[in-house]
Protein backbone atom coordinates (compact mmCIF):
# COMPACT_ATOMS: atom_id res chain seq x y z
CA UNK A 1 0.00 0.00 0.00
CA UNK A 2 1.14 3.47 -0.45
CA UNK A 3 2.48 5.40 2.43
CA UNK A 4 3.97 8.85 2.82
CA UNK A 5 6.48 9.47 5.97
CA UNK A 6 7.45 12.88 7.40
CA UNK A 7 9.03 12.19 10.59
CA UNK A 8 9.40 15.76 11.47
CA UNK A 9 6.02 16.24 13.75
CA UNK A 10 7.07 19.61 14.27
CA UNK A 11 10.69 22.22 13.71
CA UNK A 12 11.43 25.63 14.70
CA UNK A 13 13.86 27.89 13.49
CA UNK A 14 14.84 31.24 13.76
CA UNK A 15 13.88 33.47 10.32
CA UNK A 16 16.64 33.77 7.96
CA UNK A 17 17.41 30.23 8.93
CA UNK A 18 17.41 27.52 6.22
CA UNK A 19 15.13 24.65 6.51
CA UNK A 20 14.94 20.95 5.10
CA UNK A 21 11.09 19.41 5.73
CA UNK A 22 11.85 15.70 5.04
CA UNK A 23 9.20 13.43 3.10
CA UNK A 24 10.18 9.58 2.23
CA UNK A 25 7.15 7.65 0.53
CA UNK A 26 6.31 4.01 -0.37
CA UNK A 27 4.62 2.43 -3.37
CA UNK A 28 4.43 0.01 -5.98
CA UNK A 29 3.57 2.07 -8.44
CA UNK A 30 5.91 2.86 -11.60
CA UNK A 31 4.30 6.16 -12.35
CA UNK A 32 3.13 8.14 -9.75
CA UNK A 33 3.30 11.84 -8.46
CA UNK A 34 4.07 13.55 -5.61
CA UNK A 35 2.77 17.07 -3.69
CA UNK A 36 3.86 19.51 -1.29
CA UNK A 37 0.91 21.52 0.31
CA UNK A 38 1.41 24.22 2.74
CA UNK A 39 -1.52 24.75 5.15
CA UNK A 40 -1.89 28.07 6.72
CA UNK A 41 -3.45 28.50 9.66
CA UNK A 42 -6.72 29.66 7.79
CA UNK A 43 -7.13 25.66 6.61
CA UNK A 44 -7.10 25.42 3.17
CA UNK A 45 -3.95 23.52 1.55
CA UNK A 46 -2.26 25.40 -0.77
CA UNK A 47 -0.56 24.00 -3.57
CA UNK A 48 3.75 23.83 -3.85
CA UNK A 49 4.49 21.49 -6.42
CA UNK A 50 4.09 18.18 -8.23
CA UNK A 51 6.44 15.84 -9.63
CA UNK A 52 6.07 12.81 -11.20
CA UNK A 53 7.97 10.29 -11.04
CA UNK A 54 9.82 10.14 -14.37
CA UNK A 55 11.63 13.31 -13.91
CA UNK A 56 14.37 13.83 -11.27
CA UNK A 57 15.37 17.02 -11.84
CA UNK A 58 15.49 19.26 -8.83
CA UNK A 59 13.50 22.31 -8.64
CA UNK A 60 13.91 26.06 -7.45
CA UNK A 61 11.31 28.71 -7.09
CA UNK A 62 12.59 31.49 -5.16
CA UNK A 63 13.26 30.87 -1.97
CA UNK A 64 12.12 26.92 -2.05
CA UNK A 65 13.76 24.38 -3.67
CA UNK A 66 13.13 20.78 -3.87
CA UNK A 67 14.58 17.18 -4.17
CA UNK A 68 13.39 14.17 -5.74
CA UNK A 69 15.70 11.23 -5.40
CA UNK A 70 13.74 7.99 -6.48
CA UNK A 71 16.58 5.27 -5.26
CA UNK A 72 15.92 6.94 -1.49
CA UNK A 73 12.47 7.01 -2.08
CA UNK A 74 12.56 10.77 -0.91
CA UNK A 75 10.97 14.29 -2.01
CA UNK A 76 12.39 16.94 0.41
CA UNK A 77 11.36 20.03 0.33
CA UNK A 78 14.01 23.17 1.56
CA UNK A 79 13.19 26.88 2.48
CA UNK A 80 15.97 28.81 1.66
CA UNK A 81 16.40 32.49 4.19
CA UNK A 82 13.31 31.54 5.44
CA UNK A 83 10.69 33.86 7.06
CA UNK A 84 7.77 34.19 9.69
CA UNK A 85 5.30 34.11 6.72
CA UNK A 86 6.52 30.68 6.22
CA UNK A 87 4.97 29.51 9.04
CA UNK A 88 2.34 26.99 8.55
CA UNK A 89 1.63 23.27 8.66
CA UNK A 90 3.63 21.53 5.72
CA UNK A 91 2.16 17.96 4.28
CA UNK A 92 4.04 15.83 1.30
CA UNK A 93 1.58 13.42 -0.17
CA UNK A 94 1.59 11.03 -3.10
CA UNK A 95 -1.16 10.88 -6.07
CA UNK A 96 -2.32 7.23 -6.31
CA UNK A 97 -4.29 5.49 -8.77
CA UNK A 98 -7.05 3.87 -7.87
CA UNK A 99 -9.78 2.59 -9.93
CA UNK A 100 -9.07 5.17 -11.53
CA UNK A 101 -9.63 7.96 -9.50
CA UNK A 102 -7.65 10.34 -8.05
CA UNK A 103 -6.62 10.13 -4.68
CA UNK A 104 -3.72 12.08 -2.19
CA UNK A 105 -2.14 9.98 0.38
CA UNK A 106 -0.96 12.70 2.63
CA UNK A 107 2.26 12.41 5.19
CA UNK A 108 1.25 13.54 8.80
CA UNK A 109 2.54 17.21 8.15
CA UNK A 110 5.05 18.89 9.83
CA UNK A 111 4.99 22.15 11.78
CA UNK A 112 6.97 24.91 10.99
CA UNK A 113 7.47 27.83 13.46
CA UNK A 114 9.55 30.60 12.36
CA UNK A 115 10.37 32.70 15.04
CA UNK A 116 11.15 36.39 14.54
CA UNK B 1 -10.87 31.54 -12.26
CA UNK B 2 -12.29 31.17 -9.24
CA UNK B 3 -10.93 29.38 -7.03
CA UNK B 4 -12.71 26.19 -5.34
CA UNK B 5 -15.63 27.25 -3.09
CA UNK B 6 -16.99 25.18 0.27
CA UNK B 7 -20.06 26.10 2.13
CA UNK B 8 -20.52 26.79 4.51
CA UNK B 9 -17.49 27.56 6.21
CA UNK B 10 -18.49 26.29 9.57
CA UNK B 11 -21.15 24.22 11.08
CA UNK B 12 -21.98 23.29 14.76
CA UNK B 13 -24.36 19.96 15.00
CA UNK B 14 -25.41 18.06 17.66
CA UNK B 15 -24.50 14.74 18.27
CA UNK B 16 -27.31 12.34 16.02
CA UNK B 17 -28.14 15.05 13.70
CA UNK B 18 -27.16 15.12 9.71
CA UNK B 19 -25.64 17.40 7.51
CA UNK B 20 -25.00 18.43 4.02
CA UNK B 21 -21.72 20.35 2.45
CA UNK B 22 -21.53 22.20 -0.61
CA UNK B 23 -18.45 22.00 -2.57
CA UNK B 24 -17.81 23.92 -6.36
CA UNK B 25 -15.10 22.73 -7.82
CA UNK B 26 -13.07 25.26 -10.23
CA UNK B 27 -14.40 26.12 -13.91
CA UNK B 28 -13.78 23.50 -16.08
CA UNK B 29 -13.15 20.74 -13.07
CA UNK B 30 -14.56 17.68 -13.55
CA UNK B 31 -13.48 15.43 -10.90
CA UNK B 32 -14.04 16.40 -7.18
CA UNK B 33 -12.42 14.56 -3.82
CA UNK B 34 -13.35 15.25 -0.47
CA UNK B 35 -11.01 14.83 2.29
CA UNK B 36 -11.09 14.80 6.51
CA UNK B 37 -8.79 16.25 8.35
CA UNK B 38 -8.88 15.67 12.24
CA UNK B 39 -5.32 16.04 14.46
CA UNK B 40 -5.59 11.84 15.47
CA UNK B 41 -5.73 10.46 11.61
CA UNK B 42 -4.50 13.86 9.70
CA UNK B 43 -6.10 14.06 5.73
CA UNK B 44 -7.60 10.84 4.89
CA UNK B 45 -9.46 10.83 1.69
CA UNK B 46 -13.19 10.18 1.66
CA UNK B 47 -14.50 9.79 -1.92
CA UNK B 48 -14.07 11.10 -5.91
CA UNK B 49 -16.46 11.86 -8.17
CA UNK B 50 -16.32 12.48 -11.78
CA UNK B 51 -18.93 13.01 -14.49
CA UNK B 52 -21.93 12.48 -11.65
CA UNK B 53 -19.84 8.98 -10.42
CA UNK B 54 -18.50 7.95 -7.60
CA UNK B 55 -14.88 6.09 -8.48
CA UNK B 56 -13.51 5.62 -4.72
CA UNK B 57 -14.65 5.39 -1.74
CA UNK B 58 -12.18 5.53 1.41
CA UNK B 59 -12.45 3.39 4.77
CA UNK B 60 -15.26 5.61 5.94
CA UNK B 61 -18.57 4.12 7.36
CA UNK B 62 -22.06 4.40 4.99
CA UNK B 63 -23.11 7.41 6.93
CA UNK B 64 -20.88 9.04 4.73
CA UNK B 65 -22.41 9.72 1.28
CA UNK B 66 -22.09 12.04 -1.07
CA UNK B 67 -22.88 13.05 -4.83
CA UNK B 68 -22.36 14.96 -7.79
CA UNK B 69 -24.39 17.30 -9.93
CA UNK B 70 -24.10 17.68 -14.12
CA UNK B 71 -22.17 21.21 -13.40
CA UNK B 72 -19.84 19.46 -11.55
CA UNK B 73 -20.99 20.40 -7.98
CA UNK B 74 -20.68 18.29 -4.86
CA UNK B 75 -22.07 17.92 -1.85
CA UNK B 76 -20.98 15.15 1.01
CA UNK B 77 -23.39 14.26 3.92
CA UNK B 78 -22.87 12.96 6.72
CA UNK B 79 -25.79 11.48 8.76
CA UNK B 80 -26.10 10.29 12.69
CA UNK B 81 -23.11 12.16 13.38
CA UNK B 82 -20.89 11.24 15.93
CA UNK B 83 -18.47 13.52 18.00
CA UNK B 84 -15.48 12.12 15.97
CA UNK B 85 -16.49 13.36 13.36
CA UNK B 86 -15.95 16.92 13.90
CA UNK B 87 -13.10 17.66 11.60
CA UNK B 88 -12.28 19.85 8.76
CA UNK B 89 -13.96 18.31 5.37
CA UNK B 90 -11.44 19.51 2.36
CA UNK B 91 -13.20 19.27 -0.93
CA UNK B 92 -10.31 19.53 -4.39
CA UNK B 93 -10.53 19.87 -8.14
CA UNK B 94 -9.27 18.90 -10.55
CA UNK B 95 -9.35 18.95 -14.33
CA UNK B 96 -8.63 15.01 -15.47
CA UNK B 97 -10.88 12.26 -15.22
CA UNK B 98 -8.62 9.07 -15.65
CA UNK B 99 -5.04 8.88 -13.52
CA UNK B 100 -3.36 11.98 -14.58
CA UNK B 101 -2.04 14.12 -11.56
CA UNK B 102 -0.52 16.41 -14.09
CA UNK B 103 -2.73 19.60 -13.81
CA UNK B 104 -2.81 18.96 -10.13
CA UNK B 105 -5.48 18.98 -7.18
CA UNK B 106 -6.45 22.18 -6.03
CA UNK B 107 -8.11 22.43 -2.54
CA UNK B 108 -11.11 25.16 -1.09
CA UNK B 109 -11.10 26.52 2.57
CA UNK B 110 -12.51 23.59 3.90
CA UNK B 111 -15.68 23.26 6.15
CA UNK B 112 -15.24 22.88 9.89
CA UNK B 113 -17.55 21.04 11.20
CA UNK B 114 -17.81 21.31 15.13
CA UNK B 115 -20.27 18.28 16.62
CA UNK B 116 -21.23 18.68 19.95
Amino acid sequence: AQKVTQAQTEISVVEKEDVTLDCVYETRDTTYYLFWYKQPPSGELVFLIRRNSFDEQNEISGRYSWNFQKSTSSFNFTITASQVVDSAVYFCALGEASQGAQKLVFGQGTRLTINP
Amino acid sequence: KAGVTQTPRYLIKTRGQQVTLSCSPISGHRSVSWYQQTPGQGLQFLFEYFSETQRNKGNFPGRFSGRQFSNSRSEMNVSTLELGDSALYLCASSPQGAYDFSSGQFFGPGTRLTVL
